[in-house]
This record gives structure tokens, C-alpha cells and sequence, in this order.
């Protein structure tokens, strides 16, 4: 079974500059998490999809952050303008609707370093 | 690879010996738990979880115990072997939320 992709792998930008995020879950996989991990943290929720429908964006700063899933499959975060604060890696994870914990995948990340 | 967190707490133990990493949860209403492992540059990978009508649950070299009067959870690795070494986190959930990570632990395993 194919993981989560995501890409870009790493990418560095200057503050103000906007950077956009490409996560393609698991097939079949209803619900879609966007992660965001400082360095020397846990992973802190951004944004929770339901097919292409968010159910979670509580924690997402709507200011500067923006993210959609496209009929319900791939996903997009973008962020514009960064800041500094927001250099961290970026993870998404995809799960069947429903799913506990252990049927969570996760991607590997877009490590993102604003200067 | 990337290194996940350069100053998080870090337990060193001798290949073979048994690991028992240690996680405070701050939520008394949570009512599942989890244990991912993290290594450099890959994302969160499930390890054991546990629900909170339970006080042990053993895996394949690993067993999760939970203590819900002082919210504490642990999660024990027998025979450590290099493979172990990475960041380990705890996660909670409580029913109709989302999980929320605590800091992690790095485990480095010795020769």
C-alpha cells in the first residue's frame, strides 16, 4: 500500500514570501490531518478535512494559513506571508473516517525554513 | 536525515537493556492514548495504543501503562535494540476530538 506523499521535501523561503504545500493521502482515505511540528515539539493539529468538507480548523492561523482538498483527494496548505515562527516541518496523515489512532498514516513532512 | 528536536529530553540506554519512557497527559477526560515513534526525517508511526478503561496493554517487545490518578502514561521497550533509537511521543484524544501530542522523548540506544 502507498504511504502518504508529500512534497515538496524541504523548502526555504524569506519572511513575507508565500510557500504552498502538496499532500495525496492514502486511497480510500476519507479524512485528512495538516500537521504543523517545531522543532523539539509534537505535532500540533492545523486543519481536519472529511472528504473535501473541513471538520477542525480551530487551531489554523486563518490570517496568514490557508488549505483545501480538492474533491475530496489531494490537499493544499499554503502560507502567505511567513513569518519566522513559521519554520517547523509540516506533516500531513490520512485515516478511513472513523479510524483510531493506529489507523492514522502519516507522510513525511515538508520541512519549511523561513530566513 | 533531519533531526526531529535538538533539545528534547533524551534517555541513553544499553542495547538489550529495557527502555521505560515516561508521558504526563493534561486532559482527566481523555479517554485514549497513544504511542508514536518518530525517526529522523519520517513522520509519526504508531506503536501501541491504549483505551482508558485499561491500565496495561502489552505488544509485540512493547507494553503501555496508564495511571489515570496521576496522568501518567509509559511505554516500556524490552530488549532495546538500535533500531528503537528515535523520539517517541505520547498522544491523547478525548471522544469527538483530536489528538493532542505531548513533547516527545529521544530514545538513544548504545552499543
Amino acid at each position: 500500500e502507498a504511504g502518504v506523499a508529500q512534497s515538496p521535501r524541504y523548502k526555504i523561503i524569506e519572511k513575507r514570501q508565500s510557500v504552498a504545500f502538496w499532500c495525496n493521502p492514502i486511497s480510500g482515505h476519507a479524512t485528512l490531518y495538516w500537521y504543523q511540528q517545531i522543532l523539539g515539539q509534537g505535532p500540533k493539529l492545523l486543519i481536519q478535512f472529511q472528504n473535501n468538507g473541513v471538520v477542525d480548523d480551530s487551531q489554523l492561523p486563518k490570517d496568514r494559513f490557508s488549505a483545501e482538498r480538492l474533491k475530496g483527494v489531494d490537499s493544499t496548505l499554503k502560507i502567505q506571508p511567513a513569518k519566522l515562527e513559521d519554520s517547523a516541518v509540516y506533516l500531513c496523515a490520512s485515516s478511513f473516517e472513523g479510524a483510531t489512532g493506529r489507523g492514522y498514516t502519516f507522510g513525511s513532512g515538508t520541512r519549511l525554513t523561513v530566513v | 536525515g533531519e533531526s526531529v528536536g535538538l533539545h528534547l529530553p533524551t534517555l541513553s540506554v544499553q542495547e538489550g537493556d529495557n527502555s521505560i519512557i515516561n508521558c504526563a497527559y493534561s486532559n482527566s477526560a481523555s479517554d485514549y492514548f497513544i504511542w508514536y515513534k518518530q525517526e529522523s526525517g519520517k513522520g509519526p508511526q504508531f506503536i501501541i495504543d491504549i483505551r482508558s478503561n485499561m491500565d496495561k496493554r502489552q505488544g509485540q517487545r512493547v507494553t503501555v501503562l496508564l495511571n489515570k490518578t496521576v496522568k501518567h502514561l509509559s511505554l516500556q521497550i524490552a530488549a532495546t535494540q538500535p533500531g528503537d533509537s528515535a523520539v517517541y511521543f505520547c498522544a491523547e484524544k478525548n471522544y469527538g476530538q483530536n489528538f493532542v501530542f505531548g513533547p516527545g522523548t529521544r530514545l538513544s540506544v548504545l552499543p
